[in-house]
């Protein structure tokens, strides 16, 4: 089962920051938290990930609270084409392993 | 560069046929994983394969399914006597395997469907 919590939907307005919530409150300390995305008709698509420090690049930020139980995705800009269905996911630090999806929160960029 | 390349990109097929689904993964990728995600659902863990370890078939749903990946590269997921129930989108994944934590890139899959 996921470890994850997310709220099931959400709407932004086009061109204003889009702020994704996600509690893991049961985090352990080897794991880091990945966000992918899922645009209609198309695989995940990886936009960041962290361990307990804020992350940034070009798609996004990641912003994780001092306990790591929960942290929120960061879209600064928010345009059509990232309307998408959000997956926040907890994963173990070593090795490879297999990602656990959850239902996701599926954003909805409003013009 | 070139991603993870799956094909077909569609397939529809009668109940009890057998499927072969292709996955080319990323270049000097050694993790590659299958996953399926039926209508309305999440996506579910089937296999997983690190380099010339034994793969991780702890999803597999039933002994239809089955995977090999030759020469380290290319991947073929086989579903025997397919039923209606294995209709989704079966999407391929890989990553590095050094440094663990490793973000996983995904094709964009193969939607199966099973008359």
């Amino acid at each position: 089962d996921a470890k994850t919590t997310q709220p099931t939907s959400m709407d932004c307005a086009e061109g204003r920051a889009a702020n994704l919530p996600c509690n893991h409150s049961t985090i352990s300390g080897n794991e880091y938290v990945y966000w992918y995305r899922q645009i209609h008709s198309q695989g995940p698509q990886y936009i960041i990930h962290g361990l307990k420090n804020n992350e940034t690049n070009e798609m996004a930020s990641l912003i994780i609270t001092e306990d790591r139980k929960s942290s929120t995705l960061i879209l600064p800009h928010a345009t059509l084409r990232d309307t998408a269905v959000y997956y926040c996911i907890v994963r173990v630090l070593s090795g490879n392993t297999p990602l656990v999806f959850g239902k996701g929160t599926r954003l909805s960029v409003i013009a | 560069g070139a991603g993870v390349s799956q094909s077909p990109s569609n397939k529809v097929t009668e109940k009890g046929k057998d499927v072969e689904l292709r996955c080319d993964p990323i270049s000097g990728h050694t993790a590659l994983y299958w996953y399926r995600q039926s209508l309305g659902q999440g996506l579910e863990f089937l296999i997983y394969f690190q380099g010339n370890s034994a793969p991780d078939k702890s999803g597999l749903p039933s002994d239809r399914f089955s995977a090999e990946r030759t020469g380290g590269s290319v991947s073929t997921l086989t579903i025997q006597r397919t039923q209606q129930e294995d209709s989704a989108v079966y999407l391929c994944a890989s990553s590095l395997a050094q440094g663990g934590g490793q973000p996983q890139h995904f094709g964009d899959g193969t939607r199966l469907s099973i008359l």
